[in-house]
């Protein structure tokens, strides 16, 4: 079955970085666009990145654009985000999600999450 | 963006009753509109996609209904394990957006 697991998440202070990784396993992960959604403590759902099966078509949040960065490695199954610049408001738990195709869909796969919480 | 509403905000209601839950979009979405659950501490949980599309598994007494603007979550019996958040998204444009949310309480 799908399998979603990040890692990476950790306490980091403002204007620090961070890469959070995701492990995919149970499908064929070339084949689905990922993405990053976030969720701040006692907050709703906000979507952050995604990188389509097709790698050339990468999009962001306005609220993360120019400071994260989506890459995707299909040889290792891996999804990561690299987080600059990072402020007191990306603290969050952030989701590895899974689109049900190319990356233009809706999400039908998410992992458990990892925390980030970003405080001097 | 385009931006997503819900109401209520907060719903009370009884095991066994019938609830409905309204998602307005800012603009049309034709019908790439999803709805998930998810319940404290948990991560969202897939149940209706492209608007009226029951994912595997969901039970039938969740349904959705709408297109262009306004969309329909509704729930024929409400059970206990229904008692959680419910989130609309659009995915009519590469930037995505939730709503904010409709929590269903025990009344």
């Amino acid at each position: 079955q799908v399998h979603l697991v990040e890692s990476g998440g950790g306490v980091v202070q403002p204007g620090r970085s961070l890469r959070l990784s995701c492990v995919a396993s149970g499908f064929t992960f070339r084949n689905y666009g990922m993405h990053w959604v976030r969720q701040a403590p006692g907050k709703g759902l906000e979507w952050v990145a995604v990188i389509w099966s097709a790698v050339s078509n990468i999009y962001y949040a306005e609220s993360v654009k120019g400071r994260f960065t989506i890459s995707r490695d299909n040889s290792k199954n891996m999804l990561y985000l690299q987080m600059d610049s990072l402020r007191a408001e990306d603290t969050a738990v952030y989701y590895c999600v899974r689109d049900s195709d190319n990356g233009n869909y809706h999400f039908d796969y998410w992992g458990q999450g990892t925390l980030v919480t970003v405080s001097s | 963006d385009i931006q997503m509403t819900q109401s209520p905000s907060t719903l009370s209601a009884s095991v066994g009753d019938r609830v409905a839950i309204t998602c307005r979009a800012s603009q049309s979405i034709s019908s790439w509109l999803a709805w998930y659950q998810q319940k404290p501490g948990r991560a969202p949980n897939l149940l209706i996609y492209k608007a009226s599309s029951l994912d595997t598994g969901v039970p039938s007494r969740f349904s959705g209904s709408g297109s262009g603007t306004e969309f329909t979550l509704t729930i024929s019996s409400l059970q206990p394990d229904d008692f959680a958040t419910y989130y609309c998204q659009q995915y009519n444009s590469y930037s995505r957006t939730f709503g904010p949310g409709t929590k269903v309480e025990i009344k």
